[in-house]
Formats: structure tokens, C-alpha cells, sequence
């Protein structure tokens, strides 16, 4: 079945860096377009970053541009979510999730279980 | 890019409907028929039950249905069970005057049965 699986997370100090990875199973990842979605611990979704099927366009949410990228690897059947000088408000628990691309476009349709973020000295 | 206003709780008798508005503007609701809905219960990842405004994934109960008319978009519940108590939000696909792609969430309404 359909399945992603984030990795990475944990506890980070404020500036530093960390790298988010989501592993694709049971469909043909080179073929959609993926998505990064947060949420902070109570509060609501708040989509993150996007990336072409093929990885010819990103694109970011002004929150999070010029610190986070979003990349992928379609040999590894993995994206991944690069982040940089990292503050207190990034604390969150972070899914990865496809974008239905031809039956649900727009829209995310499958999701992760998420990988916690949490930002502190 | 401002978040789509949903009211913060709704919520009805079983058997009864619910509809559950999402606000937003002539940049994002109002210009596009891609209006999501996800229901999310405690604990769990969010699961997309309304996409294309009005469409139903398979599997989706035809309990769930979506509409929009103008900036607001609506989710309606109806024939409500109890296993429909979540927290429900809306998204809308953007593309903003530097002709990026993005997208924008509601702030989430609490549905209780």
C-alpha cells in the first residue's frame, strides 16, 4: 500500500540545522509531486514547501524561505526538507505528504505520520 | 499569505448536519476550484476527505460533501456519526503576484458530536 515515512527529527538548538526525510512506498514517486506540511504542537497545518514531480520547481512558504529547502531523490524514492538557522516557531511535528498530482490535484492525498521538531537551547 | 478563516467549533446530534465555512479571498478561494478538506483526529495525520471543491475521494463516506460560492467554501457532514468528531481543515491552492505556487490552510474548526 501506500506509504511515507518521515525521519530526522529530534531536538535542535536555535541557528543550527537539520535535514528531514521522507522515504515513498507502493506508488511510482518519480511521477508526483510532494509537499511538506507542519503543525505545532495545538495548532493547525501549515503547509511548508512543494517540489515538482521531476524537481524542476520548489517552492516555499514565505515563512520558512531563504532557511528551508525542499529537494528529492527519485533513485532513493525519498524527499528531503534541508533546514537552516532554525528558530523557537519552527517547533512542530512535520509530515510529508503527495499531491494527488492526476486523481486529486491540488490536494494532498496521502500522508505521513510525521517526525517532531523541537527548537531549543 | 494569510490563513482562511474557519469558525473555531461546530457541532450537531447524531443524525443531524453540520457545515463547517472557509473564508478566504479572490487570490485563493475565490480563484480557484482547488479547495481541499482534511479530517484529523487526535493523535492521527490528517486524512483528505473533499478535494476539487466538491469531490469525494474513494472511500470517503457521501455523508461528507463540499460546495463554495464567491471567497467562501463550505464542508457539510451530514447523516452525522460519532466517528465524524474531529478537527476539520479547509486549504486552498494560491499562485501569488511573483507567480508562485502555494497553499493555504484554514486555522481548523473542531467538529463535535
Amino acid at each position: 500500500q501506500m506509504q511515507l515515512v518521515e525521519s530526522g527529527g529530534g531536538v535542535v538548538q536555535p541557528g543550527r540545522s537539520l535535514r528531514l526525510s521522507c522515504a515513498a512506498s507502493g506508488f511510482k514517486f518519480s511521477s508526483y509531486a510532494m509537499h511538506w506540511v507542519r503543525q505545532a504542537p495545538g495548532k493547525g497545518l501549515e503547509w511548508v514547501a512543494n517540489i515538482w514531480y521531476d524537481g524542476s520547481k520548489k517552492y516555499h512558504a514565505d515563512s520558512v524561505k531563504g532557511r528551508f529547502t525542499i529537494s528529492r531523490d527519485s533513485s532513493k524514492n525519498t524527499v528531503y526538507l534541508q533546514m537552516d538557522s532554525l528558530r523557537a516557531e519552527d517547533t512542530a511535528l512535520y509530515y510529508c505528504a503527495r499531491d494527488g498530482q492526476y486523481g486529486t490535484p491540488y490536494a494532498f492525498d496521502v500522508w505521513g505520520q510525521g517526525t517532531m521538531i523541537t527548537v531549543s537551547s | 499569505q494569510s490563513a482562511l478563516t474557519q469558525p473555531p467549533s461546530a457541532s450537531g446530534s447524531p443524525g443531524q448536519s453540520v457545515t463547517i465555512s472557509c473564508t478566504g479571498t479572490s487570490s485563493d478561494v475565490g480563484a480557484y476550484n482547488y479547495v481541499s478538506w482534511y479530517q484529523q483526529h487526535p493523535g492521527k495525520a490528517p486524512r483528505l476527505v473533499i478535494y476539487e471543491v466538491t469531490k469525494r475521494p474513494s472511500g470517503v463516506p457521501n455523508r461528507f460533501s463540499g460546495s463554495k460560492s464567491g471567497n467562501t467554501a463550505s464542508l457539510t457532514v451530514s447523516g452525522l456519526q460519532a466517528e465524524d468528531e474531529a478537527e476539520y481543515y479547509c486549504n486552498s491552492y494560491a499562485n501569488s503576484y511573483t507567480g508562485s505556487d502555494n497553499w493555504v490552510f484554514g486555522g481548523g474548526t473542531k467538529l463535535t458530536v
